[in-house]
C-alpha cells in the first residue's frame, strides 16, 4: 500500500540555524509533491510545491528538493525563527486532475531562542 | 476578502444522530475536498468533487455523504453509520487545473459522545 513517512518525533532547532524536515514514500509515483504548514487547531497553509521533474524549490527561507530515485522530498527552513514552529505536512498526488491529496502524518518542529 | 468558511468551529452531537457541517468558499474553485484528522495523524481524504452535482469517494467515504449542489458549497453530513465521527474535519478547495494547492478551511472539531 501506497506510505508517506515523515519524522514522528519533533524536531528542535535552534534560532538561526537551518532546519531540515524528511519525507520518504513508498509504494507511489507523485506526479508532485507539496509542503503545508499546520498551527494547532487551524487548517493547513499550503507553501511549496514541486514537480517530479524538478529537483529544487525556493521561496524565500524555505527550499524542497524532490528526488524520485531515492522517493524521498527534503524541505529547508532558513535562519530558522521562533515563528516557524508549526507542524510541516507532506503531501503527494499522481497528478489525475483535482484529486485529493495524500498526506503524511506530519513533524513538529520547534525553533527556541 | 476571498477564502473558505467552515462553520461551526465545535460541534458537539449524541451518538446516533446524523449531523451536518457547513463548508462555503468564494475563491471560485472549482474543486472541493473533505478531509478527516485525528491526533496524530495525517489528514485523510472523505469525499472530493471536481464540478458541481459530481462527487467521488475519497479514502474513507463509509459513514459519509455530501453534495454539491452550488459551485460555493460542499456539506458533508456524517451518518450514524460513521463508527469513530469524533475528529477534526477539513474543508478545502483548488483551481481545478492540475497541479494545484488546496486552500483550506479553518476546520470543524465534531465530538460525538
Amino acid at each position: 500500500s501506497q506510505k508517506i513517512e515523515q519524522n514522528s518525533e519533533a524536531l528542535n532547532i535552534q534560532e538561526g540555524k537551518t532546519a531540515t524536515l524528511t519525507c520518504n514514500y513508498t509504494n507511489y509515483s507523485p506526479a508532485y509533491l507539496q509542503w503545508y504548514r499546520q498551527d494547532p487547531g487551524r487548517g493547513p497553509v499550503f507553501l511549496l510545491l514541486i514537480r517530479e521533474n524538478e529537483k529544487e524549490k525556493r521561496k524565500e527561507r524555505l527550499k524542497v528538493t524532490f528526488d524520485t530515485t531515492l522517493k524521498q522530498s527534503l524541505f529547508h527552513i532558513t535562519a530558522s525563527q521562533p515563528a516557524d514552529s508549526a507542524t510541516y505536512l507532506c503531501a503527494l498526488s499522481s497528478g489525475g486532475g483535482a484529486d485529493g491529496l495524500t498526506f503524511g502524518k506530519g513533524t513538529h518542529l520547534i525553533i527556541q531562542p | 476578502d476571498g477564502g473558505i468558511t467552515q462553520s461551526p468551529k465545535y460541534l458537539f452531537r449524541k451518538e446516533g444522530q446524523n449531523v451536518t457541517l457547513s463548508c462555503e468558499q468564494n475563491l471560485n474553485h472549482d474543486a472541493m475536498y473533505w478531509y478527516r484528522q485525528d491526533p496524530g495523524q495525517g489528514l485523510r481524504l472523505i469525499y472530493y468533487s471536481q464540478i458541481v452535482n459530481d462527487f467521488q469517494k475519497g479514502d474513507i467515504a463509509e459513514g459519509y455523504s455530501v453534495s454539491r449542489e452550488k459551485k460555493e458549497s460542499f456539506p458533508l453530513t456524517v451518518t450514524s453509520a460513521q463508527k469513530n465521527p469524533t475528529a477534526f474535519y477539513l474543508c478545502a478547495s483548488s483551481i481545478s487545473l492540475d497541479p494545484s494547492e488546496q486552500y483550506f478551511g479553518p476546520g470543524t472539531r465534531l465530538t460525538v459522545t
